[in-house]
């Protein structure tokens, strides 16, 4: 069964510390791994996918095969990447995605 | 391109009667997802539909549950005889190519059921 956890419901950092969102998974398969944001009252949108291996605002992850991980990171927090941030898995065909719980990123002056 | 529409965005029904969630998908997309998000949880996903077909239904409840996407119109997401539990946000999410690795789905605004 596939299963994404993401164990922090909040983190909450100062403008220009390092950030962290975890991310793990269970799948048997080869996953494809994404990360979607939600800013307040907008709608979730894709931030970035592994396969892509591309920086998006600042954001990068790495898919971790040996610890089935897909941490976002970014060096430097700004108030703008305040959001919701759900890491999600896709299925073999591409058609399902299974969300982690998500995280609240809070992003202090 | 307004991208995916979702209407209502707010419905209040009581318990017993019926709710139905519509969604038009991103222009030429001819894949729709819905997922419920109860509140403090994630998305789960739900129903796979291809225009005029249920492709996957793995995480549709067995009852009271249903979903379509005729040739014509939007999507929607029927929930007969709704009961309290029922009360969550529903989205909708639409595609242009699953096969392609770099398929994107796209999700609409949700919809909010409240059940009275």
């Amino acid at each position: 069964a596939q299963r994404v956890t993401q164990p922090e419901k909040l983190l909450s950092v100062f403008k220009g510390a390092p950030v962290e969102l975890k991310c793990n998974y269970s799948y048997s398969g080869s996953p494809e791994l994404f990360w979607y944001v939600q800013y307040s009252r907008q709608r979730l949108q894709l931030l970035l996918r592994h396969i892509s291996r591309e920086s998006i605002k600042g954001f990068t992850a790495d898919l971790n095969k040996g610890e089935t991980s897909f941490h976002l990171k970014k060096p430097f927090a700004q108030e703008e990447d305040s959001a919701m941030y759900y890491c999600a898995l896709g299925s073999n065909a591409g058609n399902m995605l299974t969300f982690g719980g998500g995280t609240r990123l809070m992003v202090k002056p | 391109n307004a991208g995916v529409m979702q209407n209502p965005r707010h419905l209040v029904r009581r318990r017993g009667q019926e709710a139905r969630l519509r969604c038009s998908p991103m222009k030429g997309h001819s894949h729709v997802y819905w997922y419920r998000q109860l509140p403090e949880e994630g998305l789960k996903f739900m129903v796979y539909l291809q225009k005029e077909n249920i492709i996957d239904e793995s995480g549709m409840p067995k009852e009271r549950f249903s979903a379509e996407f005729p040739k014509e119109g939007p999507s929607i997401l029927r929930i007969q005889q709704v009961v309290r539990g029922d009360s969550a946000a529903y989205f909708c999410a639409s595609s242009l190519n699953p096969g392609l690795l770099t398929d994107t789905q796209y999700f609409g605004p949700g919809t909010r059921l409240t059940v009275l």
